[in-house]
């Protein structure tokens, strides 16, 4: 079925260290998936993007990499932040593109970040 | 402008109140979304607009009503909620095509940060 999970709930890196936050799907018919951010109190903010015809994607400080024979995603943050605190979410096309371009996206369950000083 | 704006950004009612939520974009989006979030949980898609038109509904209560008055605008109505319908309500939207901000061709979802819905 349609599912997107994530391996760990919450995730605490020391201030400088890189970060690893891992994603977990389902649909093998999925072709796109995004990372959001959320912080408190606010709306998902979109970090990046990757399509399904692609390994691997580049960002500013953040790199997502798709696996699809084991049907994982995994989002990596260079030099963590304070300002990098929030929940990540990982979120996947469920279906094509439909009905005039609106999609359908399916969010897993969310993953708490928290950078110690 | 580049953001999705929604009021109010708090709103509190009873069982027997009508009220509705407001959603705002003008990036030229032509496809929009309701998104309803509980505590410590990930969005769950309500409704999906697309130009206009509603094309999705996941078989959200009746007590939820969108309406799409324009292109740039999204309505959420509500009618006699319940206090399990408090929730943090987000709304997106994204761009029917073409290359979004991030260079990806496929259609990246906006959000707006949220109306947090108490019903008491």
């Amino acid at each position: 079925g349609e599912s997107v999970g994530l391996h760990l709930p919450t995730l605490s890196v020391q201030e400088g260290d890189n970060s690893i936050i891992n994603c977990a799907y389902s649909n093998s018919a999925s072709d796109y998936f995004i990372w959001y951010k959320q912080e408190s109190g606010k709306g998902p903010q979109f970090i990046i993007d990757i399509r399904s015809n692609m390994d691997k994607r580049q960002g500013q400080r953040v790199t997502v990499l798709l696996n699809k024979t084991v049907k994982h995603l995994s989002l990596q943050i260079a030099a963590t932040q304070p300002g990098d605190s929030a929940v990540y979410f990982c979120a996947e096309n469920a279906e094509s593109p439909v009905i005039q371009g609106a999609q359908k996206l399916v969010f897993g369950q969310g993953t708490r970040l928290t950078i110690n000083p | 402008d580049t953001e999705v704006t929604q009021t109010p950004k708090h709103l509190v009612m009873g069982m027997t109140n009508k009220k509705s939520l407001k959603c705002e974009q003008h990036m030229g989006h032509r496809a929009m979304y309701w998104y309803k979030q509980k505590a410590k949980k990930p969005p769950e898609l309500m409704f999906v607009y697309s130009y206009e038109k509603l094309s999705i509904n996941e078989s959200v209560p009746s007590r939820f009503s969108p309406e799409c008055p324009n292109s740039s605008l999204l309505n959420l109505h509500l009618h006699a909620l319940q206090p399990e319908d408090s929730a943090l309500y987000l709304c997106a939207s994204s761009p029917r095509g073409g290359t979004g901000p991030s260079g990806s061709s496929y259609n990246e979802q906006f959000f707006g940060p949220g109306t947090r819905l108490t019903v008491l």
